[in-house]
């Protein structure tokens, strides 16, 4: 139970072009979804906290209008990189909950490159 | 704000050795804590967790206890094998709702 479904794995795409990153609760509904940024070799960077039917809540330093997120339904959380540029070029990892005491269960990530 | 400390790694063993991880929090309250455990090119995964003082968290034959005193949440596990070679992660989760504060992560590599 609990399986979290993250796509694509893998994104290559050239730069100035936008990318969605779907992330789906298969088997649960959660109240509560995670953007997550991680560089090679260090840790996970918070970007932004998705609940649903509601605006995102952005980590401070994290663009808006650049990573845009909607938690459509209880199932679905997407993330879109906008105008995306090498800079952008990283893995991305979801997350979602049931609840605020429950554990966070993990997507398998999306590795993006922007060439 | 809270924090999270693990021990620099990268940690490399030989099978069956003995496995520690250090991890020490900071936090306003009573945290539950977490460890995450990544393999390579995937997401994480919950390994184990604590949600109060004195707790012991196990999985898999590794164990952690929630010390408050030390405000620690060290890893063990008493015999590593080669498929336990990943990157785990201590985290905490203090009164932000749902929010996971991560340590820096510590690679672990076991040799045959």
């Amino acid at each position: 139970g609990a399986v979290v479904s993250q796509h694509p794995s893998r994104v290559i795409c050239k730069s100035g072009t936008s990318v969605k990153i779907e992330c789906r609760s298969l088997d649960f509904q959660a109240t509560t979804m995670f953007w997550y940024r991680q560089f090679p070799k260090q840790s996970l960077m918070l970007m932004a906290t998705s609940n649903e039917g509601s605006k995102a809540t952005y980590e401070q330093g994290v663009e808006k209008d650049k990573f845009l997120i909607n938690h459509a339904s209880l199932t679905l959380s997407t993330l879109t990189v906008t105008s995306a540029h090498p800079e952008d070029s990283s893995f991305y990892i979801c997350s979602a909950q049931t609840g605020p005491d429950q554990p966070q269960h993990f997507g398998d990530g999306t590795r993006l490159s922007i060439l | 704000g809270d924090s999270v400390t693990q021990m620099e790694g990268p940690v490399t063993l030989s099978e069956e050795a003995f496995l520690t991880i250090n991890c020490t929090y900071t936090a306003t309250g009573y945290p539950s804590l977490f460890w995450y455990v990544q393999y390579p090119g995937e997401g994480l995964q919950l390994l184990l967790k604590a949600t109060k003082a004195d707790d012991k968290g196990s999985n898999k034959g590794f164990e952690a206890t929630y010390r408050k005193e030390t405000t620690s949440f060290h890893l063990e596990k008493g015999s590593v094998q080669v498929s336990d070679s990943a990157v785990y992660f201590c985290a905490s989760r203090g009164t932000s709702y749902g929010k996971l504060t991560f340590g820096q992560g510590t690679i672990l590599t076991v040799h045959p």
